[in-house]
């Protein structure tokens, strides 16, 4: 399979623990992206990365939350001190930016994160 | 604010019939504009696109039309089929050679009936 994948694909935590989510990009795609859907809205843009550089975070990505590509391949998110509000599906996706433009963004299938 | 919006949460369609999904968005800076396909436990699918300086794009059975003055797109499938059941998101992005951060709309939920 040379899609995005995602892992874990279901994660149940308690509040106040710490979550880590692993995205493996399609493996020629250098633009990786994290996003943010719950229960009847749209996926909501977190942040995104060329390559290991991030380079645009979204409002929503609090204090808590941190990403990481450190080698430009797989990305990690980090969800600190998780709260209820936090519970919501993580979707990862990613994209190849060159001299012809981007490509479409392409999803993985997402983590599901409960925090009970 | 929502900048993408669409006001059908759900529609249906008969079988072999044209399904019509609309999408109203509010920023003038968009030029950029996608639907996406999601199943239920997936991600969402890329469908189709359409960059600002077309009004149509054409894909099989899907077509996307857009309406610049009216800040209004909208997704054509002819015919349905039972296996286009699913969420559809319309989306939008400023510039395709940018960040390509994308803003959806909520989703609209279609069923085709057998």
């Amino acid at each position: 399979d040379t899609g995005v994948s995602q892992d874990p694909r279901h994660k149940i935590t308690k509040r106040g623990q710490n979550v880590t989510f692993r995205c493996d990009p399609i493996s020629e795609h250098n633009r990786l992206y994290w996003y943010r859907q719950t229960l009847g809205q749209g996926p909501e843009f977190l942040t995104y990365f060329q390559n290991e550089a991030q380079l645009e975070k979204s409002r929503l990505l609090s204090d808590r939350f941190s990403a990481e590509r450190p080698k430009g391949s797989f990305s990690t998110l980090e969800i600190q001190r998780t709260e209820q509000g936090d519970s919501a599906m993580y979707l990862c996706a990613s994209s190849k930016f060159g001299q012809g433009g981007n490509t479409e963004a392409f999803f993985g299938q997402g983590t599901r994160l409960t925090v009970v | 604010d929502q900048q993408v919006k669409q006001n059908s949460p759900s529609l249906s369609v008969q079988e072999g019939r044209i399904s019509i999904l609309n999408c109203d968005y509010t920023n003038s800076m968009f030029d950029y504009f996608l639907w996406y396909k999601k199943y239920p436990a997936e991600g969402p699918t890329f469908l189709i696109s359409i960059s600002s300086i077309k009004d149509k794009n054409e894909d099989g059975r899907f077509t996307v039309f857009l309406n610049k003055s009216a800040k209004h797109l909208s997704l054509h499938i002819v015919p349905s089929q039972p296996g286009d059941s699913a969420v559809y998101f319309c989306a939008a992005s400023r510039g395709r050679a940018g960040s390509y951060q994308l803003t959806f709309g909520k989703g609209t939920k279609l069923s085709v009936i057998p």
